[in-house]
Formats: C-alpha cells, structure tokens, sequence
C-alpha cells in the first residue's frame, strides 16, 4: 500500500478482556516496528521484525504482550487480559531493508475501561 | 540500558527565530540518527536523517552530529507557527535495527 496501515483506529475495551491490533506495513517494507505512546510521553519500542529472522522482543512489557508477523507482511500485536495500564496509542512502522528511516502509520488508541 | 535524553520543554520562539533542538544518546557506536515530528494526536514523521558527523541541510531544517560529543542537533530556521509540534530525536542501533527515541522537545512558535 502507499503507506502503513494499523487497525482499527480505536478501540474501547473492558479490563481483563484480550486485544488483536493490526498492522500493514509499506509494500516491499521488510522491517516492522510496534512502540507504544503514553499521553503525552515518548515512543516506548516494543518489538521488531526483518525478515524471516527471530524478532526482537526485548520491549514488550509483559508475557501477556505478544506479536507475529505472517508470511513477512502483516503484523498482529495481541494484549490479552488487558489492564487500565495498557491504555496508549500502539504505532507501527515500517522500513526498507538496508535504509533505515521508518514511516509510521495512523496507530490504534487504545482505552482500557 | 541504552537512552536518547531530549530537554522536554516547552521551547517557544518568535515567528521568524532559530529553533534548537538537541539530543544526547548513550550508545557511542550508534551510526543512524533521525529527527521526526509529530503534532498533536498525530504520528510521527520523519523530517531529517543523518549518518556522518557535520550538518546536513533540507530547506529550513538542518540537523547537525557530533558522534564524538553523542550529540545531535536540529536547527529551524524562519520558525513559523505550523512548525509548532513535538519533535522527537531517534537512534538506531548499531548491528541491530532498533531504533529508541528519546521523550521528544514540545516546540511552540509564537506568531
């Protein structure tokens, strides 16, 4: 596609309850990123993925944070039994292999009732 | 622990002024540097990227690196209004591909 493309745009959803954010990278983009955005504060990276090698998981705040990447396009990041704490805006990103500026998408603002 | 330090802010400048934007990194082997924008509840985008030490310039925005100092700057110049935004210094790893940022500088240019 022309850019990246995360969905849904908003998602309200009850404490305890599991999570699936979606996201699709560039066309030909082979890294992808998650980070996750607090009001008001900086990028928190998550996770990446190039490639077909062993993604980088070493952000992900907990065991109840996961993400698989198919067919080395699409990407899910799944939140389950989800906490108030979870609150935040969830980006992706995407980049070429080889150049190393990402682009992001819209992100997924997530609220915890 | 690796960091990107930014001064939060808020920096305001005079429509027409230099805007500083600074950032210091931890890693001293780090070889990608990138500065993005983002306005409020938007996504960040990229505006300059830069890889040798010296200035490199696009427009009214220059970034300027020091790998020496662990340093890198971004300079605006005729700051106008819309330049008001979040802008946030990034890092990339060196022998990986993650990429830490660092809390970001709040900007406001005052018409």
């Amino acid at each position: 596609g022309a850019g990246v493309s995360q969905s849904p745009s908003n998602k309200v959803t009850e404490k305890g309850k599991d999570v699936e954010l979606r996201c699709d990278p560039i066309s030909g983009h082979t890294a992808l990123y998650w980070y996750r955005q607090s009001l008001g504060q900086g990028l928190e990276f998550l996770i990446y993925f190039q490639g077909n090698s062993a993604p980088d998981k070493s952000g992900l705040p907990s065991d109840r944070f996961s993400a698989e990447r198919t067919g080395g396009s699409v990407s899910t990041l799944t939140i389950q039994r989800t906490q108030q704490e979870d609150s935040a805006v969830y980006l992706c990103a995407s980049s070429l292999q080889g150049v190393t500026e990402a682009f992001f998408g819209q992100g997924t603002r997530l609220t915890v009732v | 622990q690796k960091e990107v330090e930014q001064n939060s802010g808020p920096l305001s400048v005079p429509e027409g002024a230099i805007a500083s934007l600074n950032c210091t990194y931890s890693d001293r082997v780090s070889q990608s540097f990138f500065w993005y924008r983002q306005y409020s509840g938007k996504s960040p985008e990229l505006i300059m990227s830069i890889y040798s030490n010296g200035d490199k310039e696009d427009g009214r925005f220059t970034a300027q690196l020091n790998k020496a100092s662990q340093y890198v700057s971004l300079l605006i110049r005729d700051s106008q209004p819309s330049d008001s935004a979040t802008y946030l210094c990034a890092v990339k790893e060196t022998g990986g591909f993650k990429t830490i940022f660092g809390a970001g500088t709040r900007l406001f240019v005052k018409a």
